[in-house]
């Protein structure tokens, strides 16, 4: 399974934007770039993926660099509720895919 | 939105006790699987179920452990003699064909004792 390389924590202040970055050099063509966040006490939340192209959701944007070695998780203004831990997982493109998880970026936020 | 429901959020058990801890999937979804996260560590894969059948499974999933669709909503993880470190939170979630998305569940916290 291809891995990825992210932060073990960023800080961000509230309603300012946060750039979270993933490093996956080893990414094949057919993986999907995945974020997931797990909120404290919860279970992880599907937040955003893409392939190629720059992604926007209602939650987030996902950029992803043109030779797909790296991508950004952007949170346009961060609130409190966004202070989780924060997953960069390549998944290959087959249905049913398992998800593995590393450490991940634990995000805080500041009032 | 849809959801993942675990039961029961919390339970705890003896050493050597089986447990079973109980998923209904999103209704419309195909896959489902099941993930571990002991407390203070990241989140572990399981064991993947498509088509009534393991479609994949860790190292982690060996023979006390068993899944089991026994009808058209639940989706079931049993753990037959239940050791110290199984103590964790097990997660459940469940993705639809077509879909690259996966729903997770809010998580049973096993504890052993």
């Amino acid at each position: 399974d291809a891995k990825t390389t992210q932060p073990n924590s960023m800080e961000s202040n509230e309603e300012e934007p946060v750039h979270l970055p993933c490093n996956h050099s080893t990414i094949s063509g057919t993986d999907y770039i995945h974020w997931y966040r797990q909120l404290p006490s919860q279970g992880p939340e599907y937040v955003i993926h893409g392939l190629t192209s720059n992604v926007n959701n209602r939650m987030a944007s996902l950029a992803i660099a043109e030779d797909r070695k790296s991508s950004t998780l952007i949170l346009h203004r961060a609130t409190l509720r966004d202070a989780a831990v924060y997953y960069c997982i390549l998944v290959y493109y087959n249905q049913g895919g398992k998800l593995i998880f590393g450490q991940g970026t634990e995000l805080s936020v500041k009032p | 939105e849809p959801e993942v429901t675990q039961t029961p959020s919390h339970q705890v058990t003896q050493m050597g006790q089986e447990v079973i801890l109980r998923c209904v999937p999103i209704s419309n979804h195909l896959y489902f699987y099941w993930y571990r996260q002991i407390l203070g560590q990241k989140v572990e894969f399981l064991v993947s179920f498509y088509n009534n059948e393991i479609s994949e499974k860790s190292e982690i999933f060996d023979d006390q452990f068993s899944v089991e669709r026994p009808d058209g909503s639940n989706f079931t993880l049993k753990i037959r003699s239940t050791k110290l470190e199984d103590s964790a939170m097990y997660f459940c979630a469940s993705s639809g064909w077509g879909s690259v998305s996966y729903t997770f569940g809010s998580g049973t916290r096993l504890t052993v004792v």
